[in-house]
């Protein structure tokens, strides 16, 4: 089973709208990080912003909200106020806790397009 | 606060020699890693060190593939005997602890 599913090969938007990028995951961990990260066509991976399994609240950095549903485990992105710099494919991750074999690394998903337009 | 540096940015080679590529972590980190990233798919975990110790190996890790961190420092990956399916953007990431990952801007190989 994929560990971490994100089901949007694309997504457009509209410049100033807000848009969400979906990812679910799968774990029997209850230890476990979910992260978000933009790859513009240049190739570097950005981190954008993280959630830890244990964390009471939404996490948010500037434009971008984590929409974390535990009981769904869903971690939807939330880009409000979408630029045309925006336009890049998105990675959910997700890091397992202590009690997988997996403590280090990241697991990715397939990636989300989105494409901004003005 | 330089961020992670990769070297070379790009090589093309045969198929059947070796290729290095380097890695120089944001000099606090202690941890470092590399994932390989193909067309269209997300990056795929390599291995992982933490300061020198390398602590995980994926199955994607054939033998033809060894990295090193031999001072806890800087990070080398080398694929012996390349093959055309290695072709790939290499990538290495460092984090501090358990903190985010922070990714550097890749290497690029493509084997003829």
């Amino acid at each position: 089973a994929q560990k971490i599913t994100q089901t949007q090969p694309g997504m457009f938007v509209q410049e100033k709208e807000a848009v969400t990028l979906d990812c679910t995951y799968d774990t029997s961990d209850p230890s476990y990080g979910l992260f978000w990260y933009k790859q513009p066509s240049s190739g570097e991976m950005i981190f954008l912003i993280y959630q830890g399994s244990y964390d009471q609240q939404n996490a948010t950095e500037g434009r971008y909200s984590l929409n974390f549903q535990k009981a769904r485990k869903s971690a939807n992105l939330v880009i409000s106020a979408s630029q045309l710099g925006d336009s890049a494919m998105y990675f959910c991750a997700m890091r397992e806790g202590k009690g997988g074999t997996s403590y280090g690394k990241l697991t990715f998903g397939q990636g989300t397009i989105l494409t901004v337009h003005p | 606060d330089t961020g992670v540096s990769q070297d070379p940015r790009h090589k093309i080679t045969k198929r059947g020699q070796n290729v290095t590529f380097r890695c120089d972590p944001i000099s606090e980190h202690n941890r470092l890693y590399w994932y390989r990233q193909t067309l269209g798919q997300g990056p795929e975990f390599l291995t992982y060190f933490q300061n020198e110790a390398q602590l995980e190996k994926s199955r994607l890790l054939s033998d033809r593939f060894s990295a090193e961190r031999p001072k806890g420092s800087f990070s080398t990956l080398e694929i012996q005997r390349t093959e055309q399916g290695d072709s790939a953007m290499y990538l290495c990431a460092s984090s501090l602890g358990r903190g985010a990952q922070y990714f550097g801007p890749g290497t690029r190989l493509l084997v003829l």
